[in-house]
């Protein structure tokens, strides 16, 4: 079975500077998607970026980027000049391109933005 | 645009007591997805609704049932509520399921606890 490990409970940067959070997943597939999620103190669920496992180059959304290393199964999120905006908890999840529709999602970072 | 719609926001049930969350979305998406969510704990797909009459069960379907009344509408049901069903809920959708890489849509949760 899929699984998806944060290991970072907790990561905190001082606003303007970059943070990295680190994603990690074990899987036998060779094709599926990965995302990352953003969930602020509101609750909802916010489509950070995306990752297809057959593309070779990383994807970026602005300020966001991940660094997409398929070898050694780790997806890691980068988000640069850090925003007050940005404090949340962040999610890291997997899902097969073959299998059924289930997501399977890491534990979660809790960012912390420092003014 | 409204997304995806859960209501209620917040519940207080006894042991024992039964009630329906509701979640509706106005995307036209075909999956639609219900997760919980416990303290430390990515979340966990409960059911799952792959097309307008079709269900299937997640990860952690006990103690839960669902129905999707319309391609919208997609309720989850506590029969008889025990206090290890105290958690956050989500609703969610997506365009499609299997295959592509569909992001899901979320509503904004429903905190339910059981005493």
């Amino acid at each position: 079975a899929q699984t998806v490990t944060q290991s970072q409970p907790e990561m905190s940067v001082q606003e303007a500077e970059t943070v990295t959070l680190s994603c990690t997943y074990d899987t036998s597939e060779s094709d599926y998607y990965l995302f990352w999620y953003k969930q602020p103190p509101s609750r909802q669920m916010i489509l950070v970026i995306r990752q297809e496992a057959y593309k070779q180059q990383n994807a970026t959304e602005n300020r966001f980027s991940v660094n997409f290393q398929k070898a050694a199964k780790s997806f890691s999120l980068k988000i640069s000049d850090s925003q007050l905006g940005d404090a949340a908890m962040y999610f890291c999840a997997y899902r097969s391109a073959s299998s059924n529709y289930q997501l399977i999602w890491g534990a979660g970072t809790k960012l912390i933005i420092k003014p | 645009n409204a997304g995806v719609t859960q209501t209620p926001k917040f519940q207080v049930l006894k042991t024992g007591q039964s009630m329906t969350l509701q979640c509706a979305q106005d995307m036209n998406h075909n999956s639609m997805y219900w997760y919980r969510q416990d303290p430390g704990m990515g979340l966990r797909l409960i059911y799952y609704s792959a097309s307008e009459g079709t269900t299937d069960k997640g990860e952690v379907p006990n103690g839960y049932n669902v129905s999707r009344l319309n391609k919208r509408e997609f309720s989850l049901r506590l029969e008889s509520a025990a206090p290890s069903q105290t958690s956050v809920y989500f609703c969610a959708s997506s365009l499609s399921g299997g295959g592509g890489n569909q992001p899901q849509h979320f509503g904004d949760g429903t905190r339910l606890s059981i005493l």
